[in-house]
């Protein structure tokens, strides 16, 4: 099984609609993240958290919210999903400490399409 | 605010050639660590090779090796023995030392490995 798991893998919804996309990690991290995906623009960060009190926003959080459910789970939410919405979503996880690599985990991804 | 660049869109090389890919950054930091990640047709993020910035010498993992620049602020990825398997998109990414893991990437390059 996946380290970091992400339901759903795919998604296609209507404009309008409410969305969330669930991430839980089993490697005991306390820092995730969710990035959104286009083409040409790479990876954008929307929001992270680095344990369950703390949410923070990153680039483009405009129309997502979070939920830290736990130390294991972070959700993504879309109150209103629209159009530009559609891009492939990344949930991640790091390490905190002295010893830490600065390398990010990350889950299968989410494709989300919005019409 | 840091940003990342990787100039060639798309390239392509012969199998059992070498290819090199283009990442130049910019950033007003001295203690930071950069990434090459791979996302292959599963679209997985898998990592590559990693380098610290105090580190005056390249990372090499196998085939894939880098040329950090410090100065330059570049951080070329090369590919030796191409290999069919290595089709995929790379991403450049970076980070600040203390910046919590929140990784900036650049907007990738689609390398395809002819037969």
């Amino acid at each position: 099984d996946a380290d970091v798991t992400q339901t759903p893998r795919n998604r296609i919804t209507k404009t309008g609609k409410r969305i969330m996309l669930e991430c839980s990690q089993t490697k005991g991290h306390d820092r995730m993240y969710w990035y959104r995906q286009d083409p040409g623009l790479g990876l954008r960060l929307i929001y992270y958290s680095f344990d369950v009190k703390d949410i923070n926003k990153g680039e483009i959080s405009d129309g997502y919210s979070v939920s830290r459910q736990a130390q294991a789970k972070f959700s993504l939410s879309l109150e209103s999903a629209i159009p530009n919405q559609t891009a492939l979503y990344f949930c991640a996880t790091s390490e905190t400490g002295t010893g830490h690599t600065g390398e990010l985990f990350f889950g299968e991804g989410s494709r989300l399409t919005v019409l | 605010a840091q940003t990342v660049t990787q100039s060639q869109p798309e390239m392509s090389v012969q199998e059992a050639e070498t290819v090199t890919l283009s990442c130049t950054y910019d950033t007003s930091e001295s203690n930071y660590y950069l990434f090459w990640y791979k996302q292959p047709p599963s679209r997985q993020m898998i990592l590559v090779i990693r380098q610290e910035a105090y580190k005056q010498q390249n990372a090499t993992e196998n085939r894939f090796s880098v040329n950090f620049q410090k100065a330059a602020k570049s951080f070329s990825l090369k590919i030796s023995d191409s290999q069919l398997g290595d089709t995929a998109m790379y991403f450049c990414a970076f980070t600040v030392g203390n910046a919590g893991n929140m990784l900036t990437f650049g907007g990738g390059t689609r390398l395809m490995v002819k037969p």
